[in-house]
């Protein structure tokens, strides 16, 4: 257990629905990551916070996918409209400052979206 | 471009035998790299972190080794175990402007068998 949770770890729903996952990190961690892992695949990144700034979102995060931290602690992913291509493993990482300087990242569980 | 290549996409070993992954990269400006496992079904851990000028590094039965000047890492299990069944992911970090940036592998598939 790295200390970063996700709810829920698996969710199926019907193409059209919207879904919204939950990141809880490390409590002291100003960054949080979202991530998308297909089988087989390395994860791909979508977006960041500092805090309670998103700072960068990737071209993959179209305009169904909507994410929020509020108050700079829990983050919520949500994908509006889902399609079948949506179906994936959505990781959430979080940091203590910038992780790509040598700054260790924590990953949760990952939530399983299987949209039928 | 950016790329982390890893090779083999999978591997099958014996317990207790040893096995070395590779992970090739065009990775510039070049900042870090790391090695993460990750069990099926569960978010990647990370295993080590090496700087430029880090050689080798080690924790446990996995020891990792770079060479900045080829662009080249491989991660070494020794005596493997059952519980080394996973997916071994190389990350590697760019610096970006004023931030960075992490691109990851596709990962090696390792199955441990009795």
């Amino acid at each position: 257990d790295t200390g970063v949770s996700q709810n829920p770890r698996h969710k199926i729903t019907k193409r059209g629905q919207n879904v919204t996952f939950r990141c809880d990190p490390i409590s002291e961690h100003n960054r949080l990551y979202w991530y998308r892992q297909t089988l087989g695949q390395g994860p791909e990144f979508l977006t960041y916070f500092q805090n309670e700034a998103q700072l960068e979102k990737s071209r993959l995060l179209s305009d169904r996918f909507s994410a929020e931290r509020p108050k700079g602690s829990f983050s919520t992913l949500e994908i509006q409209r889902t399609e079948q291509g949506d179906s994936a493993m959505y990781l959430c990482a979080s940091s203590l400052g910038d992780s790509g300087g040598a700054r260790e990242q924590y990953f949760g569980p990952g939530t399983r979206l299987t949209v039928t | 471009k950016n790329q982390v290549e890893q090779s083999p996409q999978s591997l099958i070993i014996l317990e207790g035998k040893n096995c070395t992954l590779q992970c090739n990269y065009t990775v510039s400006p070049f900042s870090n790299l790391r090695w993460y496992k990750q069990d099926t079904g569960r978010g990647p851990v990370s295993l080590t972190i090496m700087t430029f000028s880090e050689n080798t590094k080690s924790n446990g039965r996995y020891t990792a080794t770079l060479d900045a000047d080829t662009k080249q890492s491989s991660l070494h299990i020794t005596s493997a175990q059952l519980s080394d069944s996973a997916s071994y992911i190389c990350v590697v970090s760019a610096r970006m402007d004023s931030s960075y940036k992490l691109i990851f592998g596709s990962g090696t598939r390792l199955l441990v068998r009795p």
